[in-house]
């Protein structure tokens, strides 16, 4: 069965710094490896999603995969406060599922 | 645009009692439909994913049914509640089955005393 772990558990970082989470993954079939970002008492929102090798850039966001490494990860450029949020990892093969990590608490203070 | 709306907001129910949560999908015909649940801080769990209307089908066993009667309709419900039926339930959708971006709705938080 597919285990997606993700790390840190929680982070804090200053306003204006570089943030990076990471997203460890099992099933070397999968296929699709995706961003979702939850703030406090809301639903999760899809930040980005990749399919293939290599990274993705939209705004202040990069995703990048490694699949030979079973591992893929979310950077952030000039956090700000309002990325402050849990930020959740999810992974799919060609089935119906797609399983999400555990979370990362992201804190970004002035 | 698509809309997801999900109700009731919260609930407040006692161990032993029924639940009947409610998801609605507006802008989109046939989608594929999922319902989630997450504890307290924690990871999401899928439940329940349906792609077409009366087919549903479970991803884990959690003394919880699920049924879709209508197209935009997506029911989650179960006749005995037990305190770990506690937590954040999100109904969510996608184009296409499993590996695309799913659209949650604004969730239901369940509190079983």
């Amino acid at each position: 069965q597919q285990k997606v772990q993700q790390s840190p558990e929680s982070l804090i970082v200053p306003e204006g710094a570089m943030t990076s989470l990471n997203c460890t993954f099992s099933d070397s079939a999968s296929q699709y490896f995706a961003w979702y970002r939850q703030h406090s008492g809301k639903a999760p929102k899809a930040l980005m999603s990749i399919f293939s090798n290599g990274e993705k850039e939209e705004g202040r966001f990069t995703i990048h995969l490694n699949k030979a490494s079973l591992h893929f990860s979310l950077h952030i450029r000039d956090s700000q406060p309002s990325d402050s949020a849990l930020y959740l990892c999810a992974v799919a093969n060609s089935g119906t599922y797609q399983r999400f990590g555990t979370g990362t608490k992201l804190q970004v203070v002035p | 645009a698509q809309t997801i709306h999900q109700w009731p907001v919260a609930e407040i129910k006692a161990v032993g009692s029924p639940l009947s949560l409610g998801c609605t999908i507006k802008g989109k015909s046939s989608p594929n439909l999922y319902w989630y649940w997450q504890a307290t801080g924690g990871t999401l769990q899928q439940l329940f994913y349906s792609i077409t209307v009366g087919q549903v089908e479970s991803v884990v066993q959690l003394n919880l049914s699920a049924s879709r009667p209508k197209d935009d309709q997506f029911i989650l419900s179960t006749e005995k509640l037990l305190l770990s039926h506690s937590g954040f339930y999100l109904c969510a959708w996608s184009l296409h089955l499993g590996k695309d971006t799913q659209y949650f709705g604004p969730g239901t938080r369940l509190l079983v005393l």
